[in-house]
């Protein structure tokens, strides 16, 4: 069955620094998601992306984080600047077109800023 | 009101029990639902779309009420392979996916 494929699955950085979370999405889906988990803390959207642009983002989702798709296989969540804040799990998801198709989560990258 | 609302339990249920959990959403022009289940540390993992006229697979039903504005689970027969955090999920129109803060379950041998 395909999947969604998240690398790193754990990165540990220095505050302030930047870092790329890679994300594979499933091959023929079309619209892309990250969310963000704190530890014990609900699933948080951050953005959608279709078409090559973000269709939706969250107030999280400030001028810290960009995302890319810089190839057709992969999206990327950029965030500059990192904050000790930033420490979480992020997840991305990718569903098929059609309204009502469920989004499938790749297994996540653990992020810890120190 | 929180745009989708669930009792965080914990819910402590023995093997065979039936169990039930209840989500509300604010946004009345709310269109996709869905019950996803988190075990710890880990992906949401989907484990049924809710279809307005209910669903049923396996030991699991879905129904959703529109008119109040809340979808439920109603699991048969737990296993002990149910424990997890149940996650309630709603597309609230446009591309926005909001979900709940989860349900615990514990099944009890």
């Amino acid at each position: 069955e395909p999947e969604v494929t998240q690398t790193p699955s754990h990165q540990v950085t220095q505050m302030g620094q930047e870092v790329i979370l890679r994300c594979v999405p499933i091959s023929n889906h079309l619209y892309f998601y990250w969310y963000r988990q704190i530890l014990g803390q609900k699933v948080e959207f951050l953005v959608s992306f279709y078409n090559n642009e973000i269709s939706e983002k969250s107030e999280i989702f400030d001028d810290q984080f960009s995302v890319e798709r810089p190839d057709g296989s992969n999206f990327t969540l950029k965030i500059r600047s990192t904050k000790l804040e930033d420490s979480a799990m992020y997840f991305c998801a990718s569903r098929d077109r059609g309204q009502g198709q469920p989004q499938h989560f790749g297994d996540g990258t653990r992020l810890s800023i120190l | 009101r929180k745009e989708v609302e669930q009792d965080p339990g914990p819910f402590n249920v023995p093997e065979g029990a039936t169990v039930a959990f209840n989500c509300t959403y604010s946004n009345s022009a709310s269109q996709s639902f869905f019950w996803y289940r988190q075990d710890c540390r880990k992906e949401p993992k989907l484990l049924m779309s809710v279809y307005s006229s209910g669903n049923e697979d396996g030991r699991f039903t879905a129904q959703l009420n529109r008119a109040s504005q809340y979808i439920s689970l109603l699991i048969r027969d737990s296993k002990l392979s149910d424990s997890a955090t149940y996650l309630c999920v709603v597309n609230a129109g446009g591309f926005k996916t909001i979900f709940g803060a989860g349900t615990r379950l514990f099944v009890k041998a």
